[in-house]
């Protein structure tokens, strides 16, 4: 199957840095990607798609200028939390669709654990 | 607004035991579901889907969900547990775009 990884699999940084999250998909092409925040006990709350060569769409509630989206080529997504705080700690998860046609299939990354300081 | 709820968050059996993790949604579109699973320690995985046609789907590890579209309900079962089927489950609702809804996940654990 798809294979979708991400780096790096746990950050620690201190408040107020930047961090940047990249998902790849390994063997196939992606022009959509999600990104999506697990809270513990709670459930993956989407919080933006990511579309190869134009703006990310955001999901509502979630600060864009907070979390930048690029995605950079039809491998390669990345997500920036910028100036993080304790409360941006959480467990980070990409994603990307399956072959068109698969309406709603996903492949997950691993996921990124952030931990701010 | 589509939603996703699973009603079951800890659930614990013993080997053997069959399994039944309730999952219900709500939208008013044409239904796409799934279950996904998380072991410990590794990304989510498909566990199985349903798009249309027989309600009954059979998934990977002799898991199957049946489609209640009366009781808006995806129930997942499993007739045998199995230690190694400690993981976390999501029920997921496909909308618009490709997105998923998720549910809060149900947190099985199946003791020897």
């Amino acid at each position: 199957g798809a294979v979708v990884s991400q780096h790096p699999s746990r950050v620690i940084c201190k408040s107020g840095t930047s961090v940047k999250i990249e998902c790849r998909s390994l063997d196939f092409q992606a022009t959509t990607m999600f990104w999506y925040r697990q809270f513990p006990k709670k459930s993956l709350m989407l919080m933006a798609t990511s579309n190869e060569g134009s703006k990310a769409t955001y999901e509502q509630g979630v600060e864009k200028d907070k979390f930048l989206i690029n995605h950079a080529s039809l491998t390669l997504s990345t997500l920036t939390v910028t100036s993080a705080h304790p409360e941006d700690s959480s467990f980070y998860i990409c994603s990307a669709p399956g072959l068109a046609g698969t309406r709603g299939e996903q492949y997950f990354g691993p996921g990124t654990r952030l931990t701010v300081t | 607004a589509q939603s996703v709820s699973q009603h079951n968050h800890h659930v614990i059996l013993s080997e053997a035991a069959s399994l039944e993790l309730g999952c219900n949604y709500s939208y008013g579109g044409t239904v796409n579901l799934f279950w996904y699973v998380q072991y410990p320690g590794q990304h989510l995985q498909l566990l199985l889907k349903y798009f249309s046609g027989d309600p009954l789907v059979k998934g990977i590890k002799g898991f199957e969900a049946e489609f209640i579209k009366s009781k808006f309900s995806f129930n997942l079962r499993k007739p045998s547990v199995q230690w190694s089927d400690t993981a976390e489950y999501f029920c997921a609702l496909g909308g618009g775009g490709n997105k998923l809804t998720f549910g809060t996940g149900t947190q099985l654990k199946v003791e020897l």
